[in-house]
């Protein structure tokens, strides 16, 4: 089985701008999970899709969204970037039932200039 | 609030020398579940080893073993016969059933040849 897709890797924007991140789950997982991870912050919780419906929320402001397609793909948007913004993103797939363990992402490193 | 605490930010030991990292957790709940999981400079997450709450039994991986204290909110990692392969970060992780993961900060392991 493929793993946990996204794309892209890297990208460079610029404060104020906006961008769009893609996770491909892994085959035949409903969840798809996002994390933001920074040296000072660790990895935080962003929100949880399951079967296209947000199942759970970290505290974040209201310019990270996200949705996820009846494929179980998903994407995260950030508004109005900020040079706070700058992380690694990661995504992770699971089954979504019980303890089921996450399948992460290589993640996509965002820089904000 | 649901917290996870890794108190050593960093620690070094020589290949095949054992290594224990340690995690505590707060949570007022009785039913949850607990994890490690390892992230190598490919970025990559990946689940070392979990464990149930309602279960007594320590988990164990090959050479990866927890001791879970329910009673003190201890979840610590042992690695024996360490190897260089085991260089990563290394974060514990709690999740009460159907909410959202919480990571610790995480471990720095280096493990020197």
């Amino acid at each position: 089985k493929a793993g946990v897709t996204q794309t892209p890797r890297y990208l460079i924007k610029t404060r104020g701008q906006q961008v769009t991140l893609s996770c491909s789950p892994i085959s035949g997982h409903r969840s798809v999970s996002w994390y933001q991870q920074t040296p000072g912050q660790g990895l935080q919780f962003l929100f949880e899709y399951f079967s296209e419906t947000q199942r759970n929320k970290g505290n974040f402001p209201g310019r990270f969204s996200g949705r996820q397609f009846s494929n179980s793909r998903s994407e995260m948007n950030v508004s109005t970037l900020e040079l706070g913004d700058s992380a690694l993103y990661l995504c992770a797939s699971s089954p979504g039932q019980g303890n089921s363990p996450l399948h992460f992402g290589n993640g996509t490193r965002l820089t904000v200039t | 609030a649901q917290t996870v605490t890794q108190s050593q930010p960093e620690m070094s030991v020589q290949e095949a020398e054992t290594v224990t990292l340690s995690c505590t957790y707060d949570t007022s709940e009785n039913n949850y579940y607990l994890f490690w999981y390892k992230q190598p400079p490919s970025r990559q997450m990946i689940l070392v080893i979990r464990q149930e709450a309602y279960k007594q039994q320590n988990a164990t991986e090959n050479r990866f073993s927890v001791n879970f204290q329910k009673a003190a909110k201890s979840f610590s990692l042992k690695i024996s016969d360490s190897q260089l392969g085991d260089t990563a970060m290394y974060f514990c992780a709690f999740m009460n059933v159907g909410d959202k993961i919480i990571f610790g900060k995480g471990t720095r392991l280096h493990i020197l040849p």
